[in-house]
């Protein structure tokens, strides 16, 4: 069946570094691909999507790339401040359902 | 705040027993999904419903149910519980139906099975 995959599962960064988390899909229908972010205690919430009709958009520091053909998708954050430290999830559409990424730990190192 | 509300926030019952979760969209969804998130992993989805009507399954275990309701509240029901089953429970609820539609967590049910 369809499936998402993330990496890294961890990625530690520098305060005031980029970090970057990837993902690909296998169903080749999929043109909607968002981002969730969760903190500590909370639930996800949606931080950014793209649909498969641009190949990115931004949104202040945050930026999501998409290439269709190779079918993955990334998350991109610059200027990384301490509040970003979260797990962030991608998911697909796939047959009227999302199916979502296993999740990206990520650390801001002070 | 996202405006979805779950109870109760935390659940401690003992193998073999069943219990109810309970979940309230944000006024004008119309469809509530749920998730079972276990310690360090990612998000299992369990199942949809839209408008009072099942609209897509997930990995839901024989064990559970659930049903949303003509208020639009939905419940989720575990029985015979398992030491496994112990996780967050997570509600989001959305407009529609559609996968495109962005989906709006609640706070979760944590639920320890003792």
């Amino acid at each position: 069946g369809e499936n998402v995959e993330q990496h890294p599962s961890t990625l530690s960064v520098q305060e005031g570094d980029s970090a970057v988390i990837k993902c690909t899909y296998s169903d080749s229908a999929s043109n909607y691909f968002p981002w969730y972010k969760q903190e500590l205690g909370k639930g996800p919430q949606l931080i950014i999507d793209i649909r498969s009709n641009v190949g990115e958009k931004k949104d202040q520091r945050i930026a999501v790339t998409l290439n269709k053909t190779a079918k993955h998708f990334s998350l991109h954050i610059t200027e990384t401040q301490p509040e970003d430290s979260a797990v962030y999830f991608c998911a697909a559409n796939s047959n009227y359902q999302l199916i979502w990424g296993a999740g990206t730990k990520l650390i801001i190192k002070p | 705040d996202s405006g979805v509300t779950q109870t109760p926030k935390h659940l401690i019952t003992a193998t073999g027993q069943r219990v109810t979760l309970r979940c309230s969209p944000r006024s004008g969804d119309l469809s509530v999904y749920w998730y079972q998130q276990s310690l360090d992993q990612g998000l299992q989805f369990l199942i949809q419903y839209y408008n009072g009507e099942e609209r897509a399954k997930g990995n839901i275990l024989e064990r559970f149910s659930a049903q949303q309701f003509p208020d639009l509240h939905s419940e989720l029901n575990l029985s015979s519980l398992e030491l496994g089953d112990s996780a967050l429970y997570f509600c989001a609820s959305s407009v529609a139906w559609q996968a495109q539609e962005t989906q709006y967590f609640g706070p979760g049910t944590r639920l320890l099975v003792l």
